[in-house]
């Protein structure tokens, strides 16, 4: 069925180091890819997201890579520190681009060591 | 409101009694999303509701599983005979119309089936 896989599931690194993760989704209409934060005990709030007419989109310490053709975006964290441990998800709009839902990736925590 | 608002925020209930979750989406926002999120693991749809358009059932579990949305703004997930499996934090999301933009969580009710 149509989903969206992350990887990896877990991920640590030292603090000033960078994070990569990614997604792949299987829904070519999709055109929609948010990124979310869970910090423990809390609700998913958006850090940054893009659009399938754009490549890359960054702020600050924060990217998002768009590759269309091969259906997988990546966030990218520069110079991490502690507060960047959470849970991060992505997600795409599945079943018809902007009318579709909002399908999550199952997350990926994240933990900085100082 | 200011957010997204769900009630209660935690729910005790015995295995076999049924629940109803609310959620409260922000003012204007007509695209509304739930989510059940179990200890530790991702953000897994449960429905999506788009303007007055059918909604979109696909993530529901099992026929126990229900939800409406009264007058374009309210909704309210039904749980019937709930059981032990159904524990979870409940999740609901609301986003702007017609074009997918970020979309704002509530604080989530977490359900405990005993």
């Amino acid at each position: 069925g149509e989903n969206v896989e992350q990887h990896p599931s877990t991920l640590s690194v030292q603090e000033g180091d960078s994070a990569v993760i990614k997604c792949t989704y299987s829904d070519s209409a999709s055109n929609y890819f948010p990124w979310y934060k869970q910090e423990l005990g809390k609700r998913p709030q958006l850090i940054i997201d893009i659009r399938s007419n754009v490549g890359e989109k960054k702020d600050q310490r924060i990217a998002v890579t768009l590759n269309k053709t091969a259906k997988h975006f990546s966030l990218h964290i520069t110079e991490t520190q502690p507060e960047d441990s959470a849970v991060y998800f992505c997600a795409a709009t599945l079943r018809g681009g902007s009318q579709g839902n909002l399908i999550f990736g199952k997350g990926t925590k994240l933990s900085v060591k100082p | 409101g200011a957010g997204v608002s769900q009630s209660p925020s935690n729910k005790v209930t015995e295995k076999g009694k049924d629940v109803e979750l609310r959620c409260d989406p922000i003012s204007g926002h007509t695209a509304l999303y739930w989510y059940r999120q179990s200890l530790g693991q991702g953000l897994e749809f449960l429905i999506y509701f788009q303007g007055n358009s059918a909604p979109d059932k696909s993530g529901l579990p099992s026929d126990r599983f229900s939800a409406e949305r009264t007058g374009g703004s309210v909704s309210t997930l039904t749980i019937q005979r709930t059981q032990q499996e159904d524990s979870a934090v409940y999740l609901c999301a609301s986003s702007l119309r017609g074009r997918i933009t970020e979309a704002f969580f509530g604080q989530g009710t977490r359900l405990t089936v005993v």
